[in-house]
């Protein structure tokens, strides 16, 4: 069965660094997004992307972070001079369409957990 | 106000039974998603059924089952002849304004679901 993959999963870096969260998404799918959650919070929406470029973002996704699919199968998350509060996991997603029905569904990878010390 | 309401934060099952999670929901749309997703202690985000607000049936997929009651606002999970596998976070989601290109999920604070033997 097809399945979002990311990589790493697991990141460490120290603040002020620039990480690179990668994605491959289903490969139908027309429809990119990323979440976080930070611990024992909630899931919190970031940004998704369609057609390559994004269609809506949240007020989380500030100057510091964009995305870019660089080509026909990844999809990644670029967080410029992390801060401690970035700390979390980050989930992709990836659905065949927005609609009206069970073809909206958001599949979502394994995430990956980002630490900044 | 919240968009979207577990109000279980935790909850303890014994084997077999069947189990209710609770969500209640909040939108003043027509048009309308609601997904539960299952997050294991490995930290992946696991889709398991889809609502749509269109539909007349409840949604089922195997042992689980949406009880929609849309006057209500509410989109409670059955899970039925719970397993020990089951013991998870469990997520309500919502997507709102799909006639107007919204494409982000909103998310529950969660429900821990724990399957005693």
């Amino acid at each position: 069965e097809p399945e979002v993959t990311q990589t790493p999963s697991h990141q460490v870096t120290q603040m002020g660094q620039e990480v690179i969260l990668r994605c491959v998404p289903i490969s139908n799918h027309l429809y990119f997004y990323w979440y976080r959650q930070i611990l024992g919070q909630k899931v919190e929406f970031l940004v998704s992307f369609y057609n390559n470029e994004i269609s809506e973002k949240s007020e989380i996704f500030d100057d510091q972070f964009s995305v870019e699919r660089p080509d026909g199968s990844n999809f990644t998350l670029k967080i410029r001079s992390t801060k401690l509060e970035d700390s979390a996991m980050y989930f992709c997603a990836s659905s065949y369409y927005v609609g009206t029905g069970p073809t909206d569904t958001q599949y979502f990878g394994p995430g990956t957990r980002l630490t900044v010390l | 106000a919240q968009k979207i309401t577990q109000t279980q934060p935790g909850m303890f099952v014994q084997e077999k039974e069947a189990v209710t999670l609770d969500c209640t929901y909040d939108t003043s749309d027509q048009s309308y998603g609601l997904f539960w997703y299952k997050q294991p202690s490995s930290g992946e985000m696991i889709f398991l059924i889809y609502q749509g607000s269109y539909d007349e049936q409840n949604a089922t997929e195997g042992r689980y089952s949406l009880n929609f009651q849309k006057a209500r606002k509410s989109a409670n999970l059955v899970i039925s002849a719970s397993q020990l596998g089951d013991s998870a976070m469990y997520f309500c989601a919502m997507r709102e304004g799909i006639e107007d290109s919204n494409y982000q999920l909103i998310w529950g604070a969660g429900t821990k679901l724990i399957i005693k033997p």
